[in-house]
């Protein structure tokens, strides 16, 4: 079993709608979560932190961490095309290797 | 601050070849790391660099891996008798030493291709 899971998708929406991309973890170390965001044969950029268990919000876009259920979720409202993209989930304990999730693939249609 | 900057950015060879690639991190970041990412997986954590120093080794890196990080700036990556399975994207990344909270500035990546 892998230390985090992600399904990969194709998730496919129409423009403006509310996505939720999701990833459970199995490892309890884990204390700082991330959502990066990788287009097409491109590097991946951070879109969220969360350090431990709360939401946080940055515009469109909405982190949170559940730790006592090991999931953690990324809401991204008035979805755009340009939101096209594979969305990674990452985590790490305190050290310093993050872990990924496979990344979901999202498409929003216009 | 240009960011991640990674050479080659696409790199075809035969097998049996050895490759090398080099990545330069944002100046200021005193860690850098290497992954490796295949199609439709995420990046899997290679090794890791405070300064000069290699401080962690996944096992994914075989002994036919090499990476460098002289003075503590640029890195490479060195992959030696390449095999097929070798094909992937490699991408680096660095962050800051103090305060990290983990946010980790990744390159385009290098992708290679192992015929």
């Amino acid at each position: 079993q892998k230390e985090v899971e992600q399904d990969p998708g194709p998730l496919s929406v129409p423009e403006g709608a509310i996505v939720s991309l999701n990833c459970t973890y199995s490892n309890s170390a884990f204390q700082y979560f991330m959502w990066y965001r990788q287009y097409s044969r491109k590097g991946p950029e951070l879109l969220m932190y969360t350090y431990s268990s709360g939401n946080k919000e940055d515009g469109r876009f909405t982190a949170q961490v559940d730790k006592s259920s090991k999931y953690i979720s990324l809401f991204i409202r008035d979805s755009q095309p340009s939101d096209s993209a594979t969305y990674l989930c990452a985590m790490r304990g305190y050290g310093n290797k993050l872990v990924f999730g496979a990344g979901t693939i999202l498409r929003v249609k216009s | 601050d240009t960011g991640v900057s990674q050479n080659p950015r696409h790199k075809i060879t035969k097998r049996g070849q050895n490759v090398t690639f080099r990545c330069d991190p944002i100046s200021e970041h005193n860690r850098l790391y290497w992954y490796r990412q295949t199609l439709g997986q995420g990046p899997e954590f290679l090794t890791y660099f405070q300064n000069e120093a290699q401080l962690e080794k996944s096992r994914l890196l075989s002994d036919r891996f090499s990476a460098e990080r002289p003075k503590g700036s640029f890195s490479t990556l060195e992959i030696q008798r390449t095999e097929q399975g070798d094909s992937a994207m490699y991408l680096c990344a660095s962050s800051m030493g103090q305060g990290n909270t983990g946010e980790l500035f990744f390159g385009e990546g290098s992708r290679l291709t192992v015929l």
